[in-house]
């Protein structure tokens, strides 16, 4: 069983505030990750991915990825109430035919008080 | 880019009859799609998998008989709900894979069954 494990919070932090967002996987063999915003009632809204070990940076957010510990995490800078959102890892394995499914947390709720 | 499409965005139906929901991808040529369920305050659960052409490949426990799906061009997927009941009312949601890895998101279908 692929499991993708989150906290589901709620997480809140002030306006201007690093959020830090945390995601565990348990397949070795993920090939690369994932990390979707979902306001609610809307469908998820692809923020970044990454597939390889450290950093990745993209404006305001930065993806981090440790394989070895089968983690990766989301840090958003500046925190602004508009990112109040659920947040979902979702984690790429191939299933077989190239048909690489995703496989998501169940999300963390971010709440960005002004 | 990237931009993926669904119709219809919310429907209501009587207990029995079927639904179709369409999933186009608008600016690139998609050969798999995929379809998800999603209840509330729930994380996205895999359906099935729609390759251009061939039949889709269903997560177990979904009855194939129940969810038909069509991927009949490299731009439409669709997703009939047949026979629907009170207990298939979700909020739908189509991917469409532009990259090997990359995944976007369409605007979802909620489905009411009364």
């Amino acid at each position: 069983q692929k499991e993708v494990e989150q906290n589901s919070g709620p997480l809140s932090v002030p306006e201007g505030a690093i959020a830090s967002l945390n995601c565990t996987y348990s397949d070795r063999g993920s090939q690369s990750f994932f990390w979707y915003r979902q306001y609610s009632g809307k469908s998820p809204e692809l923020i970044m991915f990454i597939y390889s070990n450290g950093d990745k940076e993209d404006g305001r957010f930065t993806a981090q990825l440790n394989k070895a510990s089968q983690y990766v995490s989301l840090l958003i800078r500046d925190s602004q109430p508009s990112d109040s959102a659920t947040y979902l890892c979702a984690v790429t394995f191939d299933s077989g035919g190239s048909n690489y499914k995703l496989t998501f947390g169940k999300g963390t709720l971010l709440t960005v008080n002004p | 880019g990237a931009v993926v499409s669904q119709h219809p965005s919310w429907v209501i139906c009587k207990s029995g009859t079927s639904v179709k929901i369409e999933c186009r991808s608008l600016d690139f040529q998609a050969t798999t799609m995929f379809w998800y369920r999603q209840f509330p305050k729930q994380s996205l659960m895999l359906m099935a998998t729609s390759n251009e052409g061939s039949k889709a490949t269903y997560e177990q426990g979904v009855e194939k008989d129940k969810f038909l799906i069509n991927h009949a061009s490299l731009t439409l997927s669709t997703l009939t709900v047949t026979s629907a009941h009170p207990e298939d009312s979700s909020f739908y949601i189509c991917s469409a894979r532009q990259a090997l890895y990359e995944q976007y998101f369409g605007p979802g279908t909620r489905l009411t069954v009364t």
